[in-house]
């Protein structure tokens, strides 16, 4: 299985500042790789797809970078809403896995 | 809009068999090109796919479930659903149902990201 290590696993940040999360892969991985956001008691929500590809409504501070073994999502003007957890996901070997996650807290 | 809804027991005994259901609204699992799939989380942890149903049948399964594992579709009712056999403590998850979006190019279409998810089912495994 393709092994996706997420880094920091949890982060403290300011509303207004711009958080960085990264996703390394165990193998190439190509831009098979998605984000989600997930907040306590919910299911993930898809915010990026194909690295860069922003799912609709998702708001434009969201952006991911990458490809081939290292990825990275920015959240940009950090909103109250954008504290949660985020994971990233690859398509790209069966079977799918996810990230160990990232948890962005309130400083 | 697409909704996903997981229903079942939320207690299982060891050893037993977890089955859960997800009913799909708002689309149909039986057309075009698309995959139905389970993933799990135990609590304050990650996420683990469990595996997923093609609109032809077919079927995946995730090599550390797959000996235990099966899904279904019921086509009639726009369901599909999950069967894990011979279930232990470590079952205990919040279960997910969601819809896996596709990637499409001239070699053909491939399954990408999960863009539709239901609420989740708490299953506890306990006697």
């Amino acid at each position: 299985d393709i092994q996706m290590t997420q880094s920091p696993s949890s982060v403290s940040a300011s509303v207004g500042d711009t958080v960085t999360i990264s996703c390394r892969a165990s193998q190439d991985i190509s831009n098979w790789l998605a984000w989600y956001q997930q907040k306590p008691g919910e299911a993930p929500k898809v915010l990026i797809y194909s690295v860069s590809s922003l799912q609709s409504g998702v708001p434009s501070r969201f952006s991911g970078s990458g490809s081939g073994t290292d990825f990275t999502l920015t959240i940009s003007r950090l909103q109250p809403e954008d504290f949660a957890s985020y994971f990233c996901q690859q398509a790209n070997r069966f079977p799918v896995t996810f990230g160990g996650g990232t948890k962005v807290e309130i400083k | 809009q697409m909704q996903l809804q997981e229903s079942g027991p939320g207690l299982v005994k060891p050893s037993q068999t977890l089955s859960l259901t997800c009913t799909v609204s708002g689309g149909s699992i039986s057309s075009g090109v698309s995959y139905w799939s389970w993933i799990r989380q135990p609590a304050g942890k990650g996420l683990e796919w469990i595996g997923r149903i093609y609109t032809s049948g077919r079927t995946n399964y995730n090599p550390s479930l797959k000996s235990r594992v099966t899904i279904s579709g019921d086509t009639s009712k726009n369901q599909f659903s999950l069967r894990l056999t011979s279930v232990t403590a470590a079952d205990t998850a919040v279960y997910y149902c969601a819809r896996e979006q596709y990637y499409y190019d001239s070699s053909g279409y491939y399954p990408n990201h999960f863009d539709y998810w239901g609420q989740g089912a708490l299953v506890t495994v306990s006697s």
